[in-house]
């Protein structure tokens, strides 16, 4: 079975561009959760998805937003970059949502805002 | 709210040593735990999980016993290997329907020939 696949897996971007990261989750997986880790703050909680709807949310500003699609991939988008949120935004999906349910990650996409 | 701390790092051992890297957490109710590590250039693995109090989750050599009494979830693992050199995340996931794993900041472990 395959993992999760992140795309694209390098971005560089421009501050005040806008970016939409994808992830397809394990088959079968239904629900998506997306995490940004950075060497100051480490991982960091963005949100989650399950059946096309958003199940719980970080603390992030509304500039970070995301959608899950009927087949269960996600997108993430970030509008108005900061040089701040250079990072590398890892997706994890997982068989049912909640509970002892092992969340199994992608590889993550590097994103750069010069 | 909930909270996971983990022993300051970088750690560096020699093959073969005995490794130990302390986890412990804070939550209101009675989380699942985890030990994720990370290799260079690459996303999270799970290594092992536990999900109530007194069991040991292991995997490749390494173990960890969920302790309720102390809130811990220490991992361990007997004889170290250069292909264990990595970062590790304990991290906690609270019962309910929520999927959040909340992480501590991680721990570089290198190890020498």
């Amino acid at each position: 079975k395959a993992g999760v696949t992140q795309t694209p897996r390098y971005l560089i971007k421009t501050r005040g561009q806008q970016v939409t990261l994808s992830c397809s989750p394990i088959s079968g997986h239904r629900s998506v959760s997306w995490y940004q880790q950075t060497p100051g703050q480490g991982l960091q909680f963005l949100f989650e998805y399950f059946s096309e709807t958003q199940r719980n949310k970080g603390n992030f500003p509304g500039r970070f937003s995301g959608r899950q699609f009927s087949n269960s991939r996600s997108e993430m988008n970030v509008s108005t970059l900061e040089l701040g949120d250079s990072a590398l935004y890892l997706c994890a999906s997982s068989l049912l949502q909640g509970g002892s349910d092992t969340q199994y990650f992608g590889p993550g996409t590097r994103l750069t805002v010069l | 709210g909930d909270s996971v701390t983990q022993m300051e790092g970088p750690v560096t051992l020699s093959e073969e040593a005995f490794l130990t890297i302390n986890c412990t957490y804070t939550a209101t109710g009675y989380p699942s735990l985890f030990w994720y590590v990370q290799y260079p250039g690459e996303g999270l693995q799970l290594l092992l999980k536990a999900t109530k109090a007194d069991d040991k989750g292991s995997n490749k050599g390494f173990e960890a016993t969920y302790r309720k009494e102390t809130t811990s979830f220490h991992l361990e693992k007997g004889s170290v290997q250069v292909s264990d050199s990595a970062v590790y995340f304990c991290a906690l996931k609270e019962t309910g329907a929520n999927s959040k794993l909340t992480f501590g900041k991680g721990i570089t472990l290198s190890v020498r020939p």
